[in-house]
């Protein structure tokens, strides 16, 4: 079974600090992908980073980028320099060829000004 | 920028009524989805649809739960008899022909009392 799993259900980083959120999954095939999508409290999801697995450099999208372990099946997420609008629930995702995205159960992030 | 959008907003319902959520995709996309999330937990996978039928469906989506789409704009799901355990955000989404990145809608927020 497809299993996502994020182990940091509330974090909390100072305004322009790093912060990492954790996640991990399983999965038999050997093309996937890999996203992170925030959920700010307006509640619409909206993609912020993906990963496919056949690229072995980590994708970057400006203050965002992921570490990528396939060997380990876990996927990070790094904020840089964050900003009290990074403040959301954070979802890893991953989706293998067909049409069904696993979702993790979420990480609360807090950004402190 | 082409968006995902979901009515009504909030939808309140007696328990035993049949609820009709519309979601109208991006308009080249392909393929639409059906998610929900039960406050506080993770999202979960309902259904996926593509050239008219159903192509996945979780063991969430029995037999009181459809989906259609009437036109070629409109995407519903419709929940025949709902139960109290059926109040949760809902959550369409849609993806162009690769398939690899989903574009979520705001959500109909569902109340069964």
């Amino acid at each position: 079974a497809q299993t996502v799993t994020q182990s940091q259900p509330e974090m909390s980083v100072q305004e322009a600090e790093t912060v990492t959120l954790s996640c991990t999954y399983d999965t038999s095939e050997n093309n996937y992908y890999l996203f992170w999508y925030k959920q700010p409290p307006s509640r619409q999801m909206i993609l912020v980073i993906r990963q496919e697995a056949y690229k072995q450099q980590n994708a970057t999208e400006n203050r965002f980028s992921v570490n990528f372990q396939k060997a380990a099946k876990s996927f990070s997420l790094k904020i840089s320099d964050s900003q009290l609008g990074d403040t959301a629930m954070y979802f890893c995702a991953q989706k293998n060829t067909g049409n069904q995205f696993y979702f993790g159960t979420g990480t609360s992030l807090t950004v402190i000004p | 920028e082409p968006e995902v959008t979901q009515t009504p907003s909030h939808q309140v319902t007696q328990m035993g009524q049949e609820v009709i959520l519309r979601c109208v995709p991006i308009s080249n996309h392909l393929y639409f989805y059906w998610y929900r999330q039960i406050l506080g937990q993770k999202v979960e996978f309902l259904v996926s649809f593509y050239n008219n039928e159903i192509s996945e469906k979780s063991e969430i989506f029995d037999d009181q739960f459809s989906v259609e789409r009437p036109d070629g704009s409109n995407f519903t799901l419709k929940i025949r008899s709902t139960k109290l355990e059926d109040s949760a955000m809902y959550f369409c989404a849609s993806t162009g022909a690769y398939k690899d990145e989903q574009y979520f809608g705001p959500g109909t927020r569902l109340t069964v009392t």
